[in-house]
């Protein structure tokens, strides 16, 4: 199984509501990350996950809560969100170590998110 | 500053025709190099790397891409592009800062009319 999943696939919601993304791996991959992308832009990213651990967080406000239950899954809980926050979100994974840099990254199909 | 940048916003090439999607890197230490491909409403898939040894790297779908140190270049390639291959295309360095992660380019929308 080479494949990441992501659910919802689209998601609509309010900037009170309280939701969460979900991501999945089954390639034995211990790196996991959650990009932001805006239309026709890279990829920001937002937080990498390793062995399990948070290793970055590229200065995300703190609407936006990561958590790892586990090596296959990631989440990333969602609170207050601002319109602006409206977005492809994508996650990711990779094999890695501490000398494999050069792993590609595995991505997920998105959530397209929308903020009203 | 790690950086990578994609000069071109956009590329059209005819179908049949060669196509060159350019790339240019700033690293310091060796770099390693990516090249990833995006479809619409979809997450990327990676195309082909760059880590050491031969300057050519063949990857996906035909495509492959030529490692240049001196002109720190990483540029994209395909001998006969398909309408199929339009899409976004980036370019990208993996860094580590504390945790692995890739820097992408700006991406460049490749069109292929037929």
């Amino acid at each position: 199984d080479t494949e990441v999943t992501q659910t919802p696939k689209h998601l609509v919601m309010g900037m009170t509501n309280k939701k969460s993304l979900k991501c999945e791996q089954h390639m034995g991959h211990r790196a996991m990350y959650w990009y932001k992308q805006k239309a026709k832009k890279p990829p920001e990213l937002m937080f990498v996950y390793s062995y399990e651990k948070l290793s970055i967080n590229e200065s995300v406000p703190s609407r936006f809560s990561p958590e790892c239950p586990n090596s296959s899954l990631l989440n990333l809980h969602l609170h207050a969100l601002q319109p602006e926050d409206s977005a492809l979100y994508l996650c990711a994974s990779s094999q890695e170590g501490s000398a494999s840099s050069y792993n590609e990254q595995f991505f997920g199909p998105g959530t397209r998110l929308t903020v009203l | 500053a790690q950086s990578v940048a994609q000069p071109e916003d956009q590329v059209n090439v005819a179908e049949g025709n060669p196509l060159t999607v350019k790339c240019t890197y700033s690293v310091s230490g060796n770099p390693y190099l990516f090249w990833y491909v995006q479809y619409p409403n979809r997450g990327l898939q990676f195309l082909l790397k760059y880590i050491t040894g031969d300057n050519l790297v063949k990857g996906s779908y035909g495509f492959e891409a030529e490692f240049n140190k001196s002109q720190t270049s990483f540029h994209l390639k395909k001998p006969s592009a398909l309408v199929s291959d339009s899409a976004l295309y980036f370019c990208a360095v993996r860094v580590y800062t504390g945790g692995f992660k890739t820097i992408f380019g700006a991406g460049t929308r490749l069109f292929v009319k037929a």
